[in-house]
């Protein structure tokens, strides 16, 4: 059974970067099939995916384009767990993310995080 | 505003059915595969259908899902109580360098 364990602040100030971090059991980030992602919900923006991070003989990311100038996903083999990295946040960056694998489709999600930018 | 088309609420009695559309277009219900969410209040989306029609194990046999062209449905026979909450339906998308695309939910009231 994978699960999917999320740590971070649950606040974060304007201008800064956003840092959110999730734990995997049950599977291998390094793992050749599965993909893993960020996504987030809010009431004004619904669900959004925001990005991805998978090892296909080395190391690939995709990113949204709405937010592919601000934002880092990387992996940790050691630790066997993935990272996301928001910069330059604004309120409307508020937000419950989530992590989720993919196998072919969104499966196994981690238990949200509630995000508030605010001064 | 969501990518995929999806009515606000819906709601049905205890025993009836309740059918939810999701409406897309070809650069991702027409072309890949549909899948439904479950999330109750506070908790993350629950994977409830896959690849248009199949069940994750643990998912009742009262929920289906069937898709044509570019919209698809979600079906629940034999409504519960339990069953109260928001449905989602997500596809990949091919345009934008590639991306998850959802529906904006329909919450589901049982009367």
């Amino acid at each position: 059974q994978v699960q999917l364990q999320q740590s971070g602040p649950g606040l974060v100030k304007p201008s800064q970067t956003l840092s959110l971090t999730c734990a995997i059991s049950g599977d291998s980030v390094s793992s050749n099939s599965a993909a893993w992602n960020w996504i987030r919900q809010s009431p004004a923006r619904g669900l959004e995916w925001l990005g991805r991070t998978y090892y296909r003989s080395k190391w690939y990311n995709h990113y949204a384009v709405s937010v592919k100038s601000r934002i880092t996903i990387n992996p940790d083999t050691s630790k066997n767990q993935f990272s996301l990295q928001l910069s330059s946040v604004t309120p409307e960056d508020t937000a419950v993310y989530y992590c989720a694998r993919t196998n072919g489709y969104l499966d196994y999600w981690g238990q949200g995080t509630l995000v508030t930018v605010s001064s | 505003q969501s990518v995929l088309t999806q009515p606000p609420s819906a709601s049905g009695t205890p025993g009836q059915r309740v059918t939810i559309s999701c409406s897309g277009s070809s650069s991702n219900i027409g072309t890949n595969t549909v899948n439904w969410y479950q999330q109750f209040p506070g908790t993350a989306p629950r994977l409830l259908i896959y690849n248009n029609n199949h069940r994750p194990s643990g998912v009742p046999d009262r929920f289906s899902g069937s898709k044509s062209g570019t919209s698809a449905s979600l079906a629940i026979s034999g409504l519960q109580s339990e069953d109260e909450a928001d449905y989602y339906c997500a596809a990949w998308d091919d345009s934008l360098n590639g991306r998850w695309v959802f529906g904006g939910g329909t919450k589901l009231t049982v009367l």
